[in-house]
């Protein structure tokens, strides 16, 4: 069962934009993650925040974390034709599960 | 380290078929996934193993669907008989699954049941 989903389902920027995706999910959790995944690929590690942790900065990346509102967000920042792809919210429970959105599908416009 | 390894990359098979996927951990993960890719569905996982355990198969959607963990090195994803159905794109990941940390995926493996 999913236990995140992102929001919105799809996305198109013009490139040099910032892209914001949300992600919103149900139960306790002991982190949240975010994964990238290209056309054909498997899924790429971007980003980890713990359930203790509110925000997290890496390069382009800028996560937030509001465990009250059980939502998540993901910044990129001036965005590159490299970053279209479908982007995963993840949730990392007390199990060591880790339970995957359905993804926003992320297009940067030339 | 090479990263996760999934055997084979593309498979096609006749309905009613068994179906053996295989994956290679990242070497020292003790936390090993199966997860079902779809448009439909989008990624749901099917089992979840820790230091060749498993722990949670509720995600297995039917009798038909098996996984093992012999060995710390390797695990197997069986559907016996396949169905058009189980048509998707099978991911492995490995994780060291202490206090929760990132997953890391294999390449995948497109199963086509026609």
């Amino acid at each position: 069962s999913q236990q995140g989903e992102e929001d919105p389902q799809a996305l198109s920027i013009q490139e040099g934009e910032n892209a914001t995706m949300n992600c919103s999910y149900k139960t306790s959790i002991n982190n949240l993650q975010w994964y990238r995944q290209n056309s054909g690929r498997g899924l790429v590690h971007l980003i980890l925040i713990r359930s203790n942790e509110r925000e997290k900065h890496s390069g382009r990346l800028r996560v937030t974390l509001d465990t009250s509102k059980k939502s998540s967000s993901l910044l990129i920042t001036a965005s590159r034709a490299a970053d279209t792809a479908s982007y995963f919210c993840a949730t990392g429970l007390r199990d060591d599960k880790i339970i995957f959105g359905k993804g926003t599908r992320l297009h940067i416009l030339p | 380290d090479a990263g996760v390894i999934q055997s084979p990359r593309h498979e096609v098979t006749e309905m009613g078929q068994e179906v053996t996927l295989r994956c290679k951990p990242i070497s020292g993960h003790n936390s090993l996934f199966w997860y079902r890719q779809t448009m439909m569905r989008g990624l749901e996982l099917l089992i979840y193993f820790n230091n060749n355990v498993p722990i949670d198969d509720s995600g297995m959607p039917e009798d038909r669907f098996s996984a093992k963990m012999p060995n710390a090195s390797f695990s197997t994803l069986k559907i016996q008989p396949s169905e058009p159905r189980d048509s998707a794109v099978y991911f492995c990941a490995s994780s060291f699954g202490v206090l929760g940390t990132e997953a890391f995926f294999g390449q995948g493996t497109r199963l086509t049941v026609v």
